[in-house]
């Protein structure tokens, strides 16, 4: 495996459900970001985590928790969603101090019925 | 706080022809990336520019860089059908490893 895997691609859950996000990178980068991609608001940045520490939250609700346990996964867990948090959530990592910006994953593509 | 903004946002060109795509950005910042996502896809890096005046190439797309300005552009050379694809810029905000994107600009083209 290279670069930035996302799992599952597609994902399709109720309201009350509880589901987790896996993202893994195999580049040795030591940053890495959810992003949230959806028609009305491309691209919106929800968690940064450096060194596997959490350093930036965009006033992302509750219902959206972020894990980083090590510097090559992170996920995102999921509970009580909305059906407005449909989207294309996006992993992407990044080497601190590095100039080659962010690598993508695939993305999970979510639908929350 | 930094700002990206591009345009156009919608771009529909025909085959053969040329255009280009602006990013201007609000604060000082020494680097700028360009991205391509094709519908339901991952974005792409196509292009990093790191100092001021770069220009990097590839195929028919050719992007730039003046930070004087805070402006990069994307250059597109006898556009072809392959082409067709949400293109986003994106500059990175100065001491912090955040990259800040513009919207996007959807460019289609026409046969």
């Amino acid at each position: 495996e290279t670069g930035v895997t996302q799992t599952p691609r597609h994902l399709v859950m109720g309201m009350t459900n509880k589901k987790s996000l896996k993202c893994e990178q195999h580049l040795g980068h030591n940053a890495m970001y959810w992003y949230k991609q959806s028609a009305k608001k491309p691209l919106e940045l929800m968690f940064v985590y450096s060194l596997e520490e959490r350093v930036e939250n965009n006033s992302v609700p509750s219902r959206f928790s972020p894990e980083c346990p090590n510097s090559s996964h992170l996920f995102l867990h999921l509970h009580t969603l909305q059906p407005e948090d449909s989207a294309l959530y996006l992993c992407a990592s990044s080497q601190i101090g590095g100039a080659n910006g962010y690598t993508f994953g695939s993305g999970t593509r979510l639908t929350v019925v | 706080e930094l700002k990206v903004e591009q345009n156009p946002l919608f771009l529909s060109m025909q085959e053969g022809k040329n255009y280009t795509i602006y990013c201007n950005y609000s604060t000082t910042s020494d680097r700028l990336y360009w991205y391509r996502q094709d519908p339901g896809k991952s974005l792409e890096s196509l292009f990093v520019l790191l100092s001021n005046g770069a220009v990097k190439q590839e195929g028919r797309l050719m992007a730039s860089l003046d930070t004087k300005a805070r402006l990069s552009t994307l250059h597109i050379t006898a556009a072809v059908h392959d082409l067709s694809a949400t293109y986003f810029c994106a500059a990175e905000s100065g001491g912090s490893e955040k990259l800040v994107f513009g919207k996007g600009t959807k460019l289609t083209v026409n046969p």
